[in-house]
This record gives C-alpha cells, sequence and structure tokens, in this order.
C-alpha cells in the first residue's frame, strides 16, 4: 500500500538553530512531493516541490532550503531558524485516486515552534 | 497567482442542520478539489470535480462545481459531530512543462456541536 511518513510529529527549536524535516513515501516510485506550510488564519502555502531526485522548485523566497537526496525521500531544512519559521508542516505526494485524478496526500504534519 | 476565496471562515452549528461552505475564485481551474483537515492531522482528499456544473455526491456531503469552472460549493445534510473539522478547496492549474500547480483556500473551519 502507498504510506506517507513524516516526523517529528512536534518540534520546539531556540531562533538560530538548525532544522532537518523529513518525509518518506512508500509503495511508489518516481512520485512528485511537496513541502507546505500552514500557518494560523492563512491556508496552505507550497514551499518547494520535486519532480524527481535533485530536482528542487522554491515557490517562496525564504529562509528554508530542501534537498531529495533518494527517489522517496525529502528533507526541508533550515540552517537558522527565525520566528517566522514557526507553522505546520506537511509533507505531500500527488497520487491518482480513486476517481481518476491526481490528488495530495498528505503526511500527519510536523508542529514547529520556533523560540 | 490564483487566489480561492472560501466563506465563512468559521462556522458552528447545530447537529442535524444543514450548512453550505463556498470556493470562490476570478481563475479558472481545470479541476477542484475539497479537503477534510482535522486538528493535528494532514489534509484528506474528499472529492474532485472537473466538469463545469458538475455534481458530486458523497454520502451527506454534496460537491457542486460551477458553471464557469471558477467556483464550487460543498452542502453538508444533516450534520454531525463527526464533520468537525476544516475543509479546504484546491484548485488546480497547468503551469506548464508537464506540470501541475495546486492552490489551497484558508479553508472553512466547521464545528457541529452534539
Amino acid at each position: 500500500s502507498q504510506t506517507i511518513h513524516q516526523w517529528p510529529a512536534t518540534l520546539v527549536q531556540p531562533v538560530g538553530s538548525p532544522l532537518s524535516l523529513e518525509c518518506t513515501v512508500e509503495g511508489t516510485s518516481n512520485p512528485n512531493l511537496y513541502w507546505y506550510r500552514q500557518a494560523a488564519g492563512r491556508g496552505l502555502q507550497l514551499l518547494f516541490y520535486s519532480v524527481g531526485i535533485g530536482q528542487i522548485s522554491s515557490e517562496v523566497p525564504q529562509n528554508l532550503s530542501a534537498s531529495r537526496p533518494q527517489d522517496r525521500q525529502f528533507i526541508l531544512s533550515s540552517k537558522k531558524l527565525l520566528l517566522s519559521d514557526s507553522g505546520f508542516y506537511l509533507c505531500a505526494w500527488s497520487v491518482l485516486s480513486g476517481q481518476g485524478y491526481y490528488g495530495y496526500t498528505f503526511g500527519s504534519g510536523t508542529r514547529l515552534t520556533v523560540v | 497567482t490564483q487566489l480561492l476565496e472560501q466563506s465563512p471562515q468559521f462556522l458552528s452549528i447545530q447537529e442535524g442542520e444543514n450548512l453550505t461552505v463556498y470556493c470562490n475564485s476570478s481563475s479558472v481551474f481545470s479541476s477542484l478539489q475539497w479537503y477534510r483537515q482535522e486538528p493535528g492531522e494532514g489534509p484528506v482528499l474528499l472529492v474532485t470535480v472537473v466538469t463545469g456544473g458538475e455534481v458530486k455526491k458523497l454520502k451527506r456531503l454534496t460537491f457542486q462545481f460551477g458553471d464557469a469552472r471558477k467556483d464550487s460549493s460543498l452542502h453538508i445534510t444533516a450534520a454531525q459531530p463527526g464533520d468537525t473539522g476544516l475543509y479546504l478547496c484546491a484548485g488546480r492549474t497547468y503551469s506548464g512543462a508537464g506540470s501541475y500547480q495546486l492552490t489551497f483556500g484558508k479553508g472553512t473551519k466547521l464545528s457541529v456541536i452534539p
């Protein structure tokens, strides 16, 4: 079966510290992968997407970076966190739904609080 | 950037009532999806609508895509506490080079009171 794993579930980090969030998928090959951030009242903001190993597209200039070292692994990083980086981070992959169209399957998210 | 406006932003109703939430845009979408998100979890895809004027039913949920494919609505009949959650609409547009972009609205937060 197709699954997506995201960890950690919660994280509290001081300002200026580094960040590494990991997302892995199982049960498929060469998926399109996405990192979203969800801030209260601001909806889902696309941060990065990847169509293959080493291929990263950035949607929003920011303090974050992404990497895809393996086909089913997507990593979100920062060298120095800012207070504004706090939020709910979601990894997703696009998959053909039972209705015949591509939908997104999301991980369970990481709640990041920068203090 | 395509914007999707969802209304109302918050909705609190009694169990058994009916409700409708809306998703509007000035842009045309090739398809539109609805997701439901529970606190502390990622959104879960409910339905995809593709054709202008299309209506899809999922048990007590009825989804409609506008004729011009710019707007959509979600109607819930006889709401239950289990329907509580954040409802997100997302419009899909072709962004070139064989890839698509999915733009999300900010969501409608629904609370169904027993």
